[in-house]
């Protein structure tokens, strides 16, 4: 039982466009959520985080939403730009372990010049 | 500051030999996870340490993964025997205490199993 999904595998986007990577969730008790960017070769880096008691959270480019009624976060990359070009995974956690991390499969995210 | 070292960072072996892996987490990180991260799919937690002691170990297969974190800094997985199934990439990750959310990963060791 998959509990952090990620539907997309791939997308691909224009630069200069808008690039939203989806997550769907399952078990209730998460309640903190992590975007990580994964480079080829590399391991994942984070890339930015959103609680449970907000819907919004922005850096720059990104911003991940957080709708907990349909247990669903996505990131949005305005713009995108093909450095972007990398495995998205979402992440979550529960409170009672905060190291604990459960990962979705990840979505390829290509960004075309 | 340095990051998250770990060797080899590619590995083959065949199958029902033993294979181990290392990890150096960021200096002063208490907490330290090990990952197995099969192709298409995200990381797995395996094991899950605070200094030299096991948090959470659920998901590691213990009839034949192995890992210690004796003097709380580096540590080290075993697998042996090792099965075809078993083909993956093993990241390590610290982050600075049990509570901390972000998690700091290294480039993975990818093991083939023949």
């Amino acid at each position: 039982d998959q509990q952090v999904k990620q539907n997309s595998p791939s997308l691909s986007v224009q630069e200069g466009r808008i690039s939203i990577l989806n997550c769907d969730y399952t078990n209730s008790m998460f309640d903190y959520f992590l975007w990580y960017k994964k480079y080829p070769a590399e391991g994942p880096t984070f890339l930015i985080s959103i609680s449970s008691i907000k819907d919004k959270n922005e850096d720059g480019r990104f911003t991940v939403f957080l709708n907990k009624s349909a247990k669903h976060l996505s990131l949005h990359i305005v713009p995108s730009q093909p450095g972007d070009s990398a495995v998205y995974f979402c992440a979550a956690r529960e409170g009672t372990n905060a190291g604990k991390s459960t990962f979705g499969d990840g979505t390829t995210l290509t960004v075309k010049p | 500051e340095a990051g998250v070292a770990q060797s080899p960072r590619y590995k083959i072996i065949e199958k029902r030999q033993s294979v181990a892996f290392w990890c150096n987490p960021i200096s002063g990180h208490a907490t330290l996870y090990w990952y197995q991260q099969i192709l298409g799919q995200g990381p797995k937690l395996l094991i899950q340490f605070q200094n030299n002691g096991v948090v959470d170990d659920s998901q590691l297969p213990k009839d034949r993964f192995s890992a210690e974190r004796l003097k709380g800094v580096d540590s080290t997985l075993k697998i042996q025997p090792a099965k075809l199934e078993d083909s993956a990439v093993y990241l390590c990750a610290s982050s600075l205490r049990l509570t901390s959310y972000e998690q700091y990963f290294g480039p993975g060791t990818r093991l083939t199993v023949t």
